[in-house]
């Protein structure tokens, strides 16, 4: 069964650092697309960051210089490190892995909270 | 960057009764490799986004044949030819044509 399991979410004050994880199960995670979206609470789903299988890296303007997307294929993990962090990141941060070759999302995980507040 | 506008914002439905969300692209999402890459997902209350169809009108698997996409170019519409009660939630379209992706605002389907 394919499974994405995020965590590393948390309160953190603004002006701080987290590092997301999404251990990925099931598949084989060197071959797929990897994404991480999030939602801010009450509101629609924002695209933050992909990653190619060629390390290839994208990211939303809001967060591009100061929030670094990596996978280690490994260990079959997908990372967010969030720097800078703003009140506006405040949100759940989900992962998801596209269908080969479809560019379409078709599994995600369950979110990570992350609070940036003081 | 791509903006997608959705309308309706919010869509009461009649069980039983159909449903269509439109979505409009800024600009054409068709690709240089010749595909259009719009996919359309849902997210019920409380749950994470499911991908429903991709390129347009291709339903993934293990989505009801009620569910149906349609268009081109920059002009989209998925359709729900029978509104069930599980389909309450948010539908949004997406385009994953350029590498910067992009969600529409969501649309909220709701039974009357």
């Amino acid at each position: 069964e394919v499974q994405l399991l995020e965590s590393g979410g948390g309160l953190v004050q603004p002006g701080g650092s987290l590092r997301l994880s999404c251990a990925a199960s099931g598949f084989t995670f060197s071959n797929y697309v990897m994404n991480w979206v999030r939602q801010a609470p009450g509101k629609g789903l924002e695209w933050v960051s992909t990653v190619g299988g060629g390390r290839d890296t994208y990211y939303a303007d809001s967060v591009k210089g100061r929030f670094t997307i990596s996978r280690d294929n490994s260990k079959g993990t997908l990372y967010l490190q969030m720097n800078r962090l703003r009140a506006e990141d405040t949100a759940v941060y989900y992962c998801a892995k596209d269908v080969v070759g479809l560019l379409a999302p078709d599994c995600w995980g369950q979110g990570t909270l992350v609070t940036v507040s003081s | 960057d791509i903006v997608m506008t959705q309308t309706p914002l919010s869509s009461p439905v009649t069980l039983g009764q159909p449903a269509s969300i439109s979505c409009r692209s800024s600009q054409s999402l068709v690709h240089s490799d010749g595909n259009t890459y719009l996919s359309w997902l849902q997210q019920r209350p409380g749950q994470p986004p499911r991908l429903l169809i991709y390129k347009i009108s291709n339903r993934f698997s293990g989505v009801p044949d009620r569910f149906s996409g349609s268009g081109a170019g920059t002009d989209f519409t998925l359709r729900i030819s029978r509104v069930e009660a599980e389909d309450v939630g948010v539908y949004y379209c997406m385009q994953t044509t350029e590498t910067s992706r992009s969600f529409g605002q969501g649309t909220k389907l709701e039974i009357k």
